[in-house]
């Protein structure tokens, strides 16, 4: 049985606060891991898509790493804002593609 | 044109009517994706198509058929549906399969 771990499963931070999230997913077979935003009331959107061990990337404030060999993505938030309050989703590719429960976000003023 | 669209956003259907469900996208992308959202459970695959073949079935009840009938649409065919099967549906496209995904609206289904 494949798992893609999420957490925590939730998060409340105050505005300015740096924030992050680990995704767990098994390290056999792995082609990608994505991260994806998910507002209340809107689409899930895409953040990043990570293929390799070492990975970093960047958005904005808000950045990511992937460590293939051990499983585990970790997403950061730097300098929270009300904004970033959403469910943040990761996804494995490999042999099946898989979702997490995702981390949901809350940050308050 | 936003890039992929779904329809109906809500469907109140019940357990012996037939009804389906549409996502079209206009990305140019070569895959499309069903997912079912249900309360406190993770995103679940139900199909992928890419290139306009069924290439993944996550074990789907049969009263779910999809179809896709060319590359812009996908379809969900429902009936004799469960009151468990009351979910958020969402449909999704990528360029490539396993490619970073394009969501719609979703629809809001309640079975009675």
């Amino acid at each position: 049985i494949l798992n893609v771990e999420q957490s925590p499963q939730s998060l409340h931070v105050q505005e300015g606060d740096s924030t992050n999230f680990t995704c767990s997913f098994p390290s056999s077979n792995f082609y990608a891991l994505h991260w994806y935003r998910w507002e209340t009331a809107k689409s899930p959107e895409a953040l990043f898509v990570m293929t390799l061990n070492g990975d970093e990337k960047k958005k904005g404030r808000i950045s990511a790493t992937l460590n293939t060999k051990e499983g585990y993505s970790y997403l950061y938030i730097k300098g929270s804002q009300p904004e970033d309050s959403a469910t943040y989703l990761c996804a494995f590719c490999g042999d099946k593609l898989i979702f997490g429960t995702g981390t949901r976000l809350q940050v308050f003023p | 044109e936003t890039g992929v669209t779904q329809t109906p956003r809500h469907l109140v259907m019940g357990m012996t009517n037939k009804k389906s469900l549409k996502c079209e996208q206009h990305l140019g992308h070569n895959a499309m994706y069903w997912y079912k959202q249900s309360a406190k459970k993770p995103l679940e695959l139900m199909f992928v198509y890419s290139l306009e073949e069924r290439v993944e079935n996550n074990s789907v009840p049969s009263r779910f058929s999809p179809e896709c009938p060319n590359s812009s649409h996908l379809f969900l065919h429902l009936h004799t549906l469960q009151p468990e099967d009351s979910a958020l549906y969402l449909c999704a496209s990528s360029q490539d399969f396993l490619y970073e995904q394009y969501f719609g609206p979703g629809t809001r289904l309640t079975v009675t």
